[in-house]
C-alpha cells in the first residue's frame, strides 16, 4: 500500500467561499480518484485526476464546480467552489496502482487517503 | 456509477458469532471486487479483495463471489467488538469504484 495524506483534515468555511484540498501519496501512483461521502451515506465518485490533462468527471460534477489539479505521479489538489451548506461532506482521495503498476491484480487495489471533512455555514 | 446494493443494516451479532453480509451488483462486466471497512469518522481500509468465482479466505474473513449470480459475500467468523463498523462492498469496473450503501454491524459483547 502507499501513506496517502490530506490537507486540510478538516475546515470550517462560509458559503460562497472556496476550499482546495491537497493529497500526497508517499510513492508514485498511477491513478488518483477524489471521492465525496456526505452525512451517513456512502461514498460517490467525482472524478478521476489524470497526470498532465483534465480530470474526468462523473456524471453530476462539473469542473467549473470541482476543479482537480494533478501535476505530478505523487500529488493532486481538489477545489471545491462557491461552497454552498449542501457541500458539507467528507472528500477522500483514493490512489491506485503503488509503484506506476496498473496490470490487473493487487495493484488494482484503491487505497483511500485519511479524509477532509468539509463544513459550510 | 453501476448499482451496487448491500443487504440492510444495521446487523448485530452476539461476540463469536458470525457475521454475513451481502451485496449484488448490477454490472456483468465487474472483475473485481472489494470489502472495505469503515470505522466511524475514519477513511474506509480495505479488508479483503476478490476476483475470481469461490472463496477466498484471510482470518477471520471469508468473501464468496459468484459471477452469474452477481453477487458478493463477507463472513466475518468469531466475531470481535472490533469488528463493529461499516462494511462497504465495492466493485470495479474500467478502473473505477462504485459503492454499495454500507451496512453497518455491531457486535455484542
Amino acid at each position: 500500500s502507499a501513506v496517502i495524506s490530506q490537507k486540510p483534515s478538516r475546515d470550517i468555511c462560509q458559503r460562497g467561499t472556496s476550499l482546495t484540498i491537497q493529497c500526497q501519496v508517499d510513492s508514485q501512483v498511477t491513478m488518483m480518484f477524489w471521492y465525496r461521502q456526505q452525512p451517513g451515506q456512502s461514498l460517490t465518485l467525482i472524478a478521476t485526476a489524470n497526470q498532465g490533462s483534465e480530470a474526468t468527471y462523473e456524471s453530476g460534477f462539473v469542473i467549473d464546480k470541482f476543479p482537480i489539479s494533478r501535476p505530478n505521479l505523487t500529488f493532486s489538489t481538489l477545489t471545491v467552489s462557491n461552497m454552498s451548506p449542501e457541500d458539507s461532506s467528507i472528500y477522500l482521495c483514493s490512489v491506485q496502482g503503488v509503484g506506476g503498476r496498473g496490470s490487473r491484480g493487487p495493484s488494482e487495489t484503491q487505497y483511500f487517503g485519511p479524509g477532509t471533512r468539509l463544513l459550510v455555514l | 456509477q453501476k448499482e451496487v446494493e448491500q443487504n440492510s443494516g444495521p446487523l448485530s451479532v452476539p461476540e463469536g458469532a458470525i457475521a454475513s453480509l451481502n451485496c449484488t451488483y448490477s454490472d456483468r462486466g465487474s472483475q473485481s471486487f472489494f470489502w472495505y471497512r469503515q470505522y466511524s469518522g475514519k477513511s474506509p481500509e480495505l479488508i479483503m479483495s476478490i476476483y475470481s468465482n469461490g472463496d477466498k479466505e484471510d482470518g477471520r474473513f471469508t468473501a464468496q463471489l459468484n459471477k452469474a449470480s452477481q453477487y458478493v459475500s463477507l463472513l466475518i467468523r468469531d466475531s470481535q467488538p472490533s469488528d463493529s463498523a461499516t462494511y462497504l462492498c465495492a466493485v470495479m469496473y474500467d478502473y473505477k469504484l462504485s459503492f454499495g450503501a454500507g451496512t453497518t454491524v455491531t457486535v455484542r459483547a
